[in-house]
């Protein structure tokens, strides 16, 4: 595709529910991003993915978050038992550059409410 | 203290109007500094980047990177309405990959 995918653009969910977001990078990109968007907050890294290394999960806020990147292609991010304080903008973002990831597109994001 | 600190704004300017937007930063081991720009409701794109200290330009846009004061600055010249939105810098150690952001700054260029 021309750029990234993320779906859906929108959730809704309740609390204690598990939701799954999907990121389809630009084809041939070799790293992955995700991050989430609070108002007020700017981005704040969850996790990279680049190639076949182990991911840098570094900044995932709890167990309840995993994410998982199939056939170095795409990718989907987890949330288990969500809490309102999940209610965010997830954002994915692939790169085409195997070392310095200077050049990250992002996609439109996801936008989930937890109720 | 957070990593890199960005003024939130709102900024609103007249149209023709130079806009300054500047970001100040903690870890001296960032080597890459970056800024975004991102529409209501649309993911971030990237403007340009600039690595270690030094200036780079491009159209109506100028980065400028101090890492003697740990600061970097966007300029924007003859500001347009479309230029309205939300400014973000980014940095990055190329050891790690992270982008780090700042909390972005509301732009509004008024006509």
């Amino acid at each position: 595709g021309a750029g990234v995918s993320q779906s859906p653009s929108n959730k809704v969910t309740e609390k204690g529910k598990d939701v799954e977001l999907r990121c389809d990078p630009i084809s041939g990109h070799t790293a992955l991003y995700w991050y989430r968007q609070s108002l007020g907050q700017g981005l704040e890294f969850l996790i990279y993915f680049q190639g076949n290394s182990a991911p840098d999960k570094s900044g995932l806020p709890s167990d309840r978050f995993s994410a998982e990147r199939t056939g170095g292609s795409v990718s989907t991010l987890t949330i288990q038992r969500t809490q309102q304080e999940d209610s965010a903008v997830y954002l994915c973002a692939s790169s085409p550059r195997p070392t310095v990831n200077t050049e990250a597109f992002f996609g439109q994001g996801t936008r989930l409410t937890v109720v | 203290q957070k990593e890199v600190e960005q003024d939130p704004g709102p900024l609103s300017v007249p149209e023709g109007a130079i806009v300054s937007l500047n970001c100040t930063y903690s870890n001296s081991a960032f080597q890459y500094f970056m800024w975004y720009r991102q529409y209501s409701r649309k993911g971030p794109e990237l403007l340009m980047y600039t690595y270690s200290s030094g200036n780079k330009e491009d159209g109506r846009f100028t980065a400028q990177v101090d890492k003697s004061s740990k600061y970097i600055s966007l300029f924007i010249r003859d500001s347009q309405p479309s230029d309205s939105a939300t400014y973000l810098c980014a940095m990055m150690v190329s050891a790690t990959n992270k982008l780090i952001f700042g909390t972005g700054t509301l732009l509004a260029v008024q006509p």
